[in-house]
Order: structure tokens, then sequence, then C-alpha cells
């Protein structure tokens, strides 16, 4: 199994340009989330799905759209990029447990909006 | 609303050291309490957690953490430290709403290891 996996690794955008952060898992997951993950802040949570077209807000949705038509992908949306969007993303899928998640993480997406 | 406490944002030990991370929770309930780590340029990975049962939690790497509900406390210990241990450790807590789990992060503590 690739696990979870992520593209772009790295991408530069300009301020106004949009562009959609992929990811990918093979490992069946019905939940998926994203997360941003910036300095002194942890990791917050931008969105999550809990399968297949059911999706979610998370703690900071703003200036992101998420959208879930198959169990393997799901991709975030940029709409307007903007400095403030800077930032490390990381996708995670888990299977569910009696109601209990373990996370697994891809290995994350660097974003630079200039 | 739920929150996690990870006080200590940069910790240096000597290699063969013991550690110890802490991480305080906050919220109502016993929610489910996890230890992630992550290596530099790379995601996390999931170190424990805590559902139910012992208190005394082992994970991988050798480490283990102990879940203390009078304190709200739930933090990762090592007995002692290798030099690859040197990572970010994150402290997370599950919440179960609207049937679904959703996991608030602690900001992190930067672990140091020196020779």
């Amino acid at each position: 199994n690739a696990g979870v996996t992520q593209t772009p690794k790295f991408q530069v955008l300009k301020t106004g340009q949009s562009m959609t952060l992929q990811c990918a898992q093979d490992m069946n997951h019905e939940y998926m989330s994203w997360y941003r993950q910036d300095p002194g802040m942890g990791l917050r949570l931008i969105h999550y799905s809990v399968g297949a077209g059911i999706t979610d807000q998370g703690e900071v949705p703003n200036g992101y759209n998420v959208s879930r038509s198959t169990t393997e992908d799901f991709p975030l949306r940029l709409l307007s990029a903007a400095p403030s969007q800077t930032s490390v993303y990381f996708c995670a899928s888990s299977y569910e447990l009696a109601g209990r998640e373990t996370q697994y993480f891809g290995p994350g997406t660097r974003l630079l909006v200039l | 609303a739920q929150s996690v406490t990870q006080p200590d944002i940069h910790i240096t030990v000597s290699e063969g050291a013991s550690l110890e991370l802490r991480c305080n929770y906050s919220y109502g309930a016993t929610p489910y309490l996890f230890w992630y780590v992550q290596s530099p340029g790379q995601g996390l990975q999931l170190l424990l957690k805590y559902f139910s049962g012992d208190t005394l939690v082992q994970g991988i790497k050798g480490f283990e953490a102990e879940f203390k509900r009078s304190q709200s406390s739930f933090n990762l210990r090592k007995p002692s430290v290798h030099w690859s241990d040197a990572a970010e450790y994150f402290c997370a807590v599950g919440l179960i709403s609207g049937g679904y789990q959703k996991v608030t992060f602690g900001i992190g503590t930067k672990l140091q290891v020196i020779p």
C-alpha cells in the first residue's frame, strides 16, 4: 500500500491564483481530513469527510473548498490564494474502530503564496 | 470546546537521559488521547493512543504515556533517549461530535538531543 499520498510537494502561487492540492489514500478509509500546520500553532483542521459525498468544515475553513466524489480522493481547493494561506498542508485518513480513529498522514504540501 | 496544552515548546536532553513531555487537555469527559511524532520534512506518525482501560499505554520506539484523569494529563515518557528521537511531538485529543470524531492538536514540543 502507498498509504496517503499528496501532490504537489511544493508550490508557489501568486496572490489571487487558484489551485488544487491532491490527496489520495489506498487503505479504503472512510474518514479523510485536511490540516494546515503553522509555526507555534500546531495542526488546525480545515475540512474533513466521513465518506464519499459527505464533507464538513473544521476549525479554519475560510478560503478553502473540498469535495469527496470517491473514497480514495479528497482534493483541497484554494479559491483565491492569499499570503495568509502560506503553510504546510497535511492530508490524513483514518478507519473507524468502534468510533475510535488512528489517523495516517501524508508527507505534506508546502505552499508559498506571494 | 476541547483544548490541548503542551507547555514546553522546546526541550533539550542528553542522549541516554530520560524524557518526559507534558500534555494537558481540557474537556468535560475523558477524550481519546494520542501522541504523534513528526520528523523534519515528514508527516506525522502515531506513537501511541489511549481510549480506555489501562492508564499506562505502550507505544512504538520505546515510548509510553500515562493517562491521569485527576490531572487531565497524558504525559509522554521514554527512559533513555536516542539521537534519532530528535523531532517534534504533538499531543492530540479526539472528541466524538455528531457521531464523528474530531481531533485537536497541541502546538507541539520540539525535542533536541545532544551527545
